[in-house]
């Protein structure tokens, strides 16, 4: 069955603090692989694709990085306005499949 | 640049009332999609469309009804509201296949049906 599960469900983190988030994914024919960033009252916000292992994309203090069975996004030295949800996304062969995860939700305190 | 927009943002329901809820976008994308989100669970695709006059069956159809008569509105329907449709509903936006190509949300319309 295709899935996509992400942890942790939520991360608190000191100003300053480095962390990874997870995204575990299950998929038939993987191809693409989707991190968003939602605010609360808001919509999901696209932050980076990833499409083949090994792959890796930088912005800022985020970096998505692309494995077979697995995606991170490592946040170096977070700063409070990086607090939100932090959204997979993995999209599969054959009739417009597209999972996502829960979402880990993320506060960087100050 | 106004994007994904949706309209209303905000609508209480009585069960059994119907409603439209409305989606444009101005960035000339084939593809349009509808999703429901609710808490502990990920967006879920309720219907979607692959250009003008075409819809089709996402996830979790049941309930709603889709229509897209102009390339820039995608519009949905619920006929016959019920508490189990109270949900955050986003519509999004692509320029083709969604399992390539980068999604574009809107705000969100808040529909709680009583």
């Amino acid at each position: 069955e295709d899935q996509v599960t992400q942890s942790p469900e939520a991360l608190r983190l000191q100003e300053g603090e480095s962390s990874s988030l997870n995204c575990s994914y299950t998929v038939s024919g993987l191809r693409g692989l989707f991190w968003y960033r939602q605010d609360p009252g808001k919509g999901p916000e696209f932050l980076f694709t990833l499409y083949s292992a090994g792959e890796e994309k930088e912005k800022e203090r985020l970096k998505a990085t692309l494995t077979k069975k697995e995606s991170f996004l490592h946040i170096t030295a977070p700063k409070p306005e990086d607090s939100a949800t932090y959204l997979c996304a993995v999209g599969g062969s054959g009739t417009y499949k597209y999972i996502f995860g829960t979402g880990t939700r993320l506060k960087v305190l100050a | 640049n106004a994007g994904v927009t949706q309209t209303p943002k905000f609508r209480v329901l009585k069960t059994g009332q119907s409603m439209t809820l409305l989606c444009a976008q101005d960035m000339n994308h084939e593809y349009m999609y509808w999703y429901r989100q609710d808490p502990g669970m990920g967006l879920r695709l309720i219907h979607y469309s692959v250009g003008e006059g075409t819809t089709a069956k996402g996830e979790v159809p049941d309930g709603y009804n889709v229509s897209r008569l102009k390339k820039q509105n995608f519009l949905l329907g619920l006929e016959s509201a019920a508490p189990s449709q109270t949900s955050v509903y986003f519509c999004a936006s692509s320029w083709g296949d969604f399992g390539v190509d980068i999604q574009y949300f809107g705000a969100g319309t808040r529909l709680s049906v009583l």
